[in-house]
């Protein structure tokens, strides 16, 4: 079974500072899609970044990058100089087939001032 | 741009009651999802449409029924209320192919409550 892995439930940190939000998944498919989402108050589901498994370069918006490890099946998302309207509850996700999409349960993220 | 909206934002039922969520897009998408979002259980799919005049059955179909109207609108029935379907829905359409890298492009969502 495909499953995508947040082993992080709660995070905090530091304004202006860097933290990096884990997640793992596990497919045998060979070409995916990969995306991060954040969540804020609002509740509106917002695309932080998308990755492509066969780019092997990693992909980077602004301040947020991903570190993506496809041997290991390891997708992380790191937030540089964190602001607090970063505050959120971050999702991953796994494109799995050409509708069928996977999410973490999600990481909640407090930027601290 | 309005994108995907869905109504209403806020609900309360009680046990037993049906109701229908309103979902439309106005950004010309084929597939359209509805999902449910619970506390640690991440989002979980109910429903989803490919294309116009197909529906299919997600991880968590029990107890709703979906009517794909048209291209731009996905509705989500729940016929008799049960308090396990409190929750929190969100409808999501994304482009054709690989367009966007396959984005996802989500609702505000909508609270329902079953008391």
């Amino acid at each position: 079974a495909q499953t995508v892995t947040q082993s992080q439930p709660e995070m905090s940190v530091q304004e202006a500072e860097t933290v990096t939000l884990s997640c793992t998944y596990d497919t045998s498919e060979s070409n995916y899609y990969l995306f991060w989402y954040k969540q804020p108050p609002s509740r509106q589901m917002i695309l932080v970044i998308r990755q492509e498994a066969y780019k092997q370069q990693n992909a980077t918006e602004n301040r947020f990058s991903v570190n993506f490890q496809k041997a290991a099946k390891s997708f992380s998302l790191k937030i540089s100089d964190s602001q607090l309207g970063d505050t959120a509850m971050y999702f991953c996700a796994f494109k799995a087939g050409t509708y069928k999409y996977i999410f973490g349960t999600g990481t909640r993220l407090k930027v601290l001032a | 741009n309005a994108g995907v909206t869905q109504t209403p934002k806020f609900q309360v039922l009680k046990t037993g009651q049906s109701m229908t969520l309103q979902c439309a897009q106005d950004m010309n998408h084929n597939s359209m999802y509805w999902y449910r979002q619970d506390p640690g259980m991440g989002l979980r799919l109910i429903y989803y449409s490919a294309s116009e005049g197909t529906t299919d059955k997600g991880e968590v179909p029990n107890g709703y029924n979906v009517s794909r109207l048209n291209k731009r609108e996905f509705s989500l029935r729940l016929e008799s209320a049960a308090p396990s379907q409190t929750s929190v829905y969100f409808c999501a359409s994304r482009p054709p192919g690989t367009s966007k890298g396959g984005e996802l492009f989500f609702g505000e969502g909508s609270r329902l409550t079953v008391l």
